[in-house]
């Protein structure tokens, strides 16, 4: 199996200000990486998603950059904070073995 | 069309009955289908894989019709602690590893 870790829990941020949410993962070598947001009563949309060290897919045009310095790290970054921005953050890892999607706990990103 | 519908409820239901939740799926080439639970404020957990022959774990039972591409959920003899959302997932058009979710559909069990 896959555990997840993510910082911080939760995060106010002002409008215009930068951002970078980690996730580290540990488990099975080479994971499949994502990141979604789930808006208020809204669904998880993928934003991001890796296959290896440097490899980054983009699924939505947006403000928001992902990069993957390491197997088991996952960064979200933004240079300059939105409103539409708030949400809940997850990080997510593919299991091979298990066939499964497991989540880490989130971050719930205010932007004010 | 969304790729992943599903009637967002609530459903109320008092404890021990049984509740039945649908969802549909737009593509056809799909292969994996996935029952995820969310409980308020938390991270989706994985409740249980679909299997195209139906499949069973204690209340839980969950069935595939991949001619009229839905999926279903039947949880008997509910608990209070069922209460929560369940997300209905499917893999997307690019692969088994890119999941596709559901909006999800709440469940409110009452004593």
């Amino acid at each position: 199996s896959q555990t997840i870790h993510q910082w911080p829990a939760t995060l106010v941020q002002p409008v215009g200000s930068p951002l970078s949410l980690e996730c580290t993962v540990e488990g099975t070598s080479n994971p499949n990486l994502y990141w979604y947001r789930q808006a208020a009563g809204r669904g998880l949309q993928l934003l991001f998603y890796s296959v290896g060290i440097g490899q980054i897919s983009s699924e939505v045009p947006q403000n928001l950059s992902a990069s993957r310095p390491q197997d088991r790290q996952f960064i979200l970054s933004s240079k300059k904070l939105l409103l539409s921005d708030s949400g809940f953050y997850l990080c997510a890892a593919w299991d091979s073995e298990s066939y499964e999607q497991y989540f880490g706990p989130g971050t719930r990103l205010t932007v004010t | 069309r969304k790729e992943v519908e599903q009637d967002p409820g609530p459903f109320n239901v008092p404890e021990g009955a049984t509740v039945a939740f649908n969802c549909t799926y737009s593509n056809s080439a799909s292969q994996s289908f996935f029952w995820y639970r969310q409980d308020c404020r938390k991270e989706p957990k994985l409740l249980m894989s679909v299997y195209s022959s139906g499949n069973e774990d204690g209340r839980f039972t969950a069935q595939l019709n991949r001619a009229s591409q839905y999926i279903s959920l039947l949880i008997r003899d509910s608990k209070l602690s069922d209460s929560a959302t369940y997300l209905c997932v499917v893999n997307g058009p690019a692969g088994f590893q890119k999941l596709v979710f559901g909006t999800g559909t709440r469940l409110l069990v009452s004593p």
